[in-house]
């Protein structure tokens, strides 16, 4: 167990829809990373965030959002979308911004739009 | 058009063989290096790190070499155990992209008992 979790498991919507991934990182971790996982593309960086604030940016489309509250837990925001999205996508935690330091990845959201 | 599964290559032994995975980084500037285990439906898991002063470093079974000079990262895990099947990623972080991390494509080890 990394202590990152995520929630929920598993996710079933439709073309068009919304939804919303929850992450929270390890105790007195400071930065956030999402990051989708798709049969074809591997494990792609999608948004970073450290201590509230975005910080770097992957190959994340505009449909695409996330943010970081002040207890540190993250969400991301999946809209409009498509049947190309269905991937699994993992948050990962570090302490902080400074290179050289190991990112741990949660168990990860599945999900499938129908 | 049909989505195509990404092919990753595949390295096959037996139990309690020694097992060597490759991977070549992208960034001769990177000074940071991790080796990821991925289970089937499950996160990363972190195995071990090394940094660029370094040319060795080992763990529990699991032993990392650096080569810098071709860019080149091995992994090799001592008596292999059914339990080690899984895809393996090498990662990079590469200075002044604070704490992000590159990951390479990785490559599935299958141990049959």
């Amino acid at each position: 167990d990394s202590g990152v979790t995520q929630t929920p498991k598993h996710l079933i919507t439709a073309t068009g829809q919304r939804v919303t991934l929850r992450c929270s990182p390890r105790s007195g971790d400071l930065s956030v990373y999402w990051y989708q996982q798709s049969l074809d593309q591997g494990l792609q960086f999608l948004i970073q965030y450290y201590n509230g604030e975005e910080r770097a940016k992957g190959n994340i489309l505009e449909r695409f959002s996330a943010q970081q509250f002040p207890d540190l837990h993250s969400e991301l925001n999946l809209s409009s979308l498509e049947l190309g999205d269905s991937a699994l996508y993992f948050c990962a935690s570090s302490v902080g911004l400074a290179g050289g330091r190991a990112q741990y990845f949660g168990p990860g959201t599945r999900l499938l739009v129908l | 058009g049909e989505s195509v599964g990404l092919h990753l290559p595949t390295l096959s032994v037996q139990e309690g063989d020694n097992s060597i995975i490759n991977c070549a980084y992208s960034n001769s500037a990177s000074d940071y290096f991790i080796w990821y285990k991925q289970e089937s439906g499950k996160g990363p898991q972190f195995i071990i790190d090394i940094r660029s002063n370094m040319d060795k470093r080992q763990g529990q079974r699991v032993t990392v070499l650096l080569n810098k000079t071709v860019k080149h990262l091995s992994l090799q895990i001592a008596a292999t155990q059914p339990g080690d099947s899984a895809v393996y990623f090498c990662a990079e972080n590469t200075p002044g992209r604070d704490s992000t991390l590159t990951f390479g494509k990785g490559t599935m080890l299958l141990v049959s008992p």
